[in-house]
């Protein structure tokens, strides 16, 4: 079964800041997913990868099949960034998730 | 619709009743995902569908949790018995194929069991 590892599990930053979130994975997967989770529960889903890179405004996903490892990334932080960031590895078991990444970001 | 649909939005139920949890998928979603967040936790795994292929059911915590999706389309997740522990948000989440599309959520089941 597919283990997937966030880091960092908290992360408070400044307003501004450049933030990278991490994802590690321990089987091959077909596709990993960047999730966030705004307090009151509703997930959004950020990106689908399966390769490579891919950027949507200040968040950039990238991911290395070889390493089984993806980051997200995001630039110019702001407040309303604040949210628990979860990536999820679909494989042939299905989706495993990621513990989460609770991120502030504070003015 | 435009979005996966999930009712109830909340639930309570005494402990040892069963209840019912639907989702409506969007149209044309081969895929279709149960999971389940307790207070506090990440997301766990419950149940997938795809297409006409027989579920995989290796997330559900007991056999008092069942699910059945009908006609490809809707589907309902089955607790027996509720127990505390069984109190949490249940997520169904769809998608085109099981591999190569994006997921999209619904807004979730708030279920407590008192």
């Amino acid at each position: 079964k597919n283990e997937v590892e966030q880091s960092p599990q908290n992360l408070t930053a400044q307003e501004g800041e450049f933030i990278t979130i991490n994802c590690s994975y321990s089987v091959g997967i077909s596709a990993l997913h960047w999730l966030q989770q705004h307090p009151g529960g509703g997930i959004v889903s950020l990106f689908m990868l399966s390769s490579g890179k891919k950027k949507h405004g200040r968040l950039i996903a990238t991911i290395n099949i070889q390493e089984k490892h993806s980051s997200l990334h995001i630039t110019a932080s702001h407040p309303r960034d604040s949210a628990v960031y979860i990536c999820a590895a679909r494989g042939a078991d299905g989706l495993t998730f990621g513990k989460g990444t609770h991120l502030i970001i504070q003015p | 619709g435009a979005g996966v649909s999930q009712s109830p939005s909340n639930k309570v139920t005494e402990k040892g009743k069963d209840v019912e949890l639907r989702c409506d998928p969007i149209s044309g979603h081969t895929a279709l995902y149960w999971y389940r967040q307790s207070l506090g936790q990440g997301l766990e795994f419950l149940i997938y569908f795809q297409g006409n292929s027989a579920p995989d059911k290796s997330g559900l915590p007991s056999d008092r949790f069942s699910a059945e999706r009908t006609g490809g389309s809707v589907s309902t997740l089955t607790i027996q018995r509720t127990q505390q522990e069984d109190s949490a948000v249940y997520l169904c989440a769809s998608g085109m194929s099981s591999y190569n599309s994006p997921l999209h959520f619904g807004n979730g089941t708030r279920l407590t069991v008192t």
